[in-house]
């Protein structure tokens, strides 16, 4: 069955210093996508960053980037140049889609909560 | 702007009520999405849709129906209400094919106390 494990529940990192949120995935397809997702204590969802699964390059944007290792099934989340304004709830998500019949199912980790300390 | 809107921010219910929780989005997106989320459990599954009148259980759809009877429209039911129901619910849409790449957009969330 398809599951996102999300192993640290909290996390902290010094202002300026980068910081690797974990994220291991299991799925017996070969097409899917990962995504992370940000929810400050505001509680909007924000999207980050997506990787799919046959990409050969890791993805990136802006400070975040994604550590895809297809063979260990993680997708790490690493944040460089850590700001007060990072400390939220980081989700991890991967979605499944069958071309049969427009099938596609998204499901989420428990999550890691980040606290940016100046 | 992407907009998925739920119909309440704040509900109280008393145990054994019927509860409808109502989303709404307006980008013509064919998948829908229902999760609770709860502390130290982040957002699980209740069920998705990924076409009017098609539904799937997701991880924990005991308790729950839902209903897409209109494409933009997606609600969830809570049949006979109970406490341990109390959780904040998300709705999410997201575009449909077989690309694993679209974004899904969130509502506010409705925080559903059941007393």
């Amino acid at each position: 069955a398809q599951k996102i494990t999300q192993t640290q529940p909290g996390m902290f990192v010094q202002e300026k210093e980068a910081v690797t949120l974990d994220c291991t995935y299991d799925t017996s397809d070969p097409s899917y996508g990962l995504f992370w997702y940000k929810q400050p204590s505001s509680g909007e969802m924000i999207f980050l960053i997506y990787q799919g699964s046959y990409d050969q390059q890791n993805a990136t944007e802006g400070r975040y980037s994604l550590n895809f290792q297809k063979a260990r099934k993680s997708a790490n989340l690493v944040i460089s140049a850590s700001q007060l304004g990072d400390s939220a709830m980081y989700f991890c998500a991967m979605r499944e889609v069958r071309f049969s019949g427009g099938y596609n199912k998204l499901i989420f980790g428990a999550g890691t909560r980040l606290a940016v300390h100046p | 702007d992407v907009k998925v809107t739920q119909s309440s921010r704040y509900l109280v219910k008393r145990t054994g009520e019927k509860v409808f929780l109502e989303c709404v989005q307006d980008m013509d997106h064919e998948n829908m999405f229902w999760y609770r989320q709860d502390p130290g459990l982040g957002l699980r599954l209740i069920y998705f849709s990924y076409d009017v009148k098609m539904k799937e259980k997701g991880d924990i759809p005991e308790g729950y129906s839902v209903s897409r009877e209109k494409k933009e429209r997606f609600s969830l039911i809570l049949e006979s209400a109970s406490t341990n129901q109390t959780s904040m619910y998300l709705c999410a849409s997201s575009l449909g094919g077989s690309a694993t790449n679209t974004e899904a957009f969130f509502g506010q969330g409705t925080r559903l106390t059941v007393v």
